[in-house]
């Protein structure tokens, strides 16, 4: 089953950019990179996910690794309402009808700090 | 486009009783996931739904159980609840299976 580990917590100043590392040494071929932030009791919100190639949208970047063993989520300029915990996960791509259990760490609990 | 709604949002049981949770995916989303959330264990995942057929089963007991319909709204049921599964169940559902997942805000449910 695909695993990812990522540190317990981390600080982050606000305006600055935060960088949350992600390994994911057993990623398959096939499998896509997933970030997701959770907000206290709230659902797991999407980020961005991406495959091989650095990924950027409005919410954040992904750089994943050449080898595809670990990945970067950038969130280029933090804000207060950025502190929530952040998943990485893989998943295979859509259709494929072959998931492997989906198994969601415990995250990172990243903090804005004014 | 309505996201994916759960229902109800808390609920409170004791011991020995069954639960019956709701799930309705947006709207075309023909995939339902559900997981088990605990501050000590995180997100566990517990059973995925594609089509009307279980696709992947978590490590819980049979006690837990699901079902997903023809117009893939999903139910998942607990049977002799026990303490230890108070916890923030929540659903997902994707257009297919695998893909990007859209998260419900949860059912709170506390056992007592």
């Amino acid at each position: 089953d695909a695993k990812t580990t990522q540190p317990t917590s981390m600080d982050c100043a606000e305006g600055r950019a935060a960088n949350l590392p992600c390994n994911h040494s057993t990623i398959s071929g096939n499998e896509y990179v997933y970030w997701y932030r959770q907000i206290h009791s709230q659902g797991p919100q999407y980020i961005i996910h991406g495959l091989k190639n650095n990924e950027t949208n409005e919410m954040a970047s992904l750089i994943i690794t050449e080898d595809r063993k670990s990945s970067t989520l950038i969130l280029p300029h933090a804000t207060l309402r950025d502190t929530a915990v952040y998943y990485c996960i893989v998943r295979a791509p859509m259709g494929t009808g072959n998931n492997r259990k989906l198994i969601w760490g415990l995250g990172t609990s990243l903090a804005v700090n004014p | 486009k309505a996201g994916v709604t759960q229902t109800p949002r808390y609920l409170i049981k004791t011991r020995g009783q069954q639960v019956t949770l709701s799930c309705s995916p947006i709207s075309g989303h023909r995939s339902v996931s559900w997981y088990q959330q605990t501050p000590g264990q995180g997100l566990q995942f517990l059973f995925e739904y594609f089509s009307e057929t279980q696709r992947n089963k978590g490590n819980f007991p049979g006690r837990f159980s699901g079902r997903q319909f023809s117009n893939s709204r999903s139910e998942m049921n607990v049977s002799t609840l026990e303490l230890g599964d108070s916890a923030l169940y929540l659903c997902a559902s994707s257009p297919g299976s695998g893909g990007s997942l859209f998260f419900g805000s949860g059912t709170q449910l506390s056992v007592l």
